[in-house]
């Protein structure tokens, strides 16, 4: 019953290639993240966003980008794919003033 | 922000109880201390969250003692499909610098029949 959607849920895709990841959510919430995560290993925040038009940098540096033009939609970017970029990336969504988080299901990127 | 520190792993039955402690001897007054579970190759997904004593609902109760320096994570009677990662966070969920919840290495907690 998942209320926040990620999709695609497999990519492959050549180095160069520019490619979105999408995130959607339907609950409202203003609060949205993207977190990276390689198998077995931890998750690292990588970008936030507080409602629509902020957008900041998280912990880990990434080279991806997000936009927040609605507040349901998160979208990343990356430009130009690289090997380094294979992961699982997910994207979470929270209300302000709550303490609980709700996570998609992930987008595993592979490329080659 | 508060760091959290779990053991890394932890081996259990099915059918017996299982308790994760995490420490976090740095907590502030508003943080709440929330537990999530993750199954490889999905989001993580929320289970108990608490401020102090204890917490109970349908998968879990949360234990924190007085100081607030910990907290345990129950897990009653455990099944094979309980075996994942489990999460502990601390947080206030509102300070703009500070709500930027902090996912630690977590407790593999592996099932066996």
């Amino acid at each position: 019953e998942a209320d926040i959607y990620q999709t695609p849920r497999y990519l492959v895709i050549g180095t160069g290639k520019k490619i979105t990841l999408e995130c959607s959510q339907t609950m409202g919430h203003d609060k949205m993240y993207w977190y990276q995560q390689d198998p077995g290993m931890e998750l690292h925040l990588i970008h936030y966003s507080y409602g629509v038009n902020s957008t900041e940098k998280g912990d880990l540096s990434s080279e991806s980008t997000v936009s927040r033009i609605r507040t349901e939609h998160f979208p990343l970017t990356l430009e130009s794919a690289r090997p380094s970029h294979t992961s699982q990336y997910l994207c979470a969504s929270s209300l302000r003033d709550r303490h609980g988080y709700t996570f998609g299901s992930g987008t595993r990127l592979t490329v080659v | 922000l508060a760091k959290t520190t779990q053991p890394i792993s932890m081996d259990s039955y099915e059918g017996q109880e299982v308790n994760i402690t995490c420490s976090h001897n740095n907590i502030a007054t508003n943080d709440y201390i929330t537990w999530y579970q993750q199954f490889p190759s999905q989001g993580p997904r929320f289970i108990i969250q608490g401020y102090k004593t204890k917490v109970t609902n349908e998968v879990a109760s949360l234990f924190i003692p007085a100081d607030r320096k910990s907290s345990t994570l129950s897990l009653p009677r455990v099944s094979l499909s309980d075996t994942a990662v489990y999460y502990c966070l601390v947080g206030d969920g509102i300070t703009y610098n500070t709500d930027k919840l902090i996912f630690g290495t977590g407790t593999r907690l592996q099932v066996f029949p």
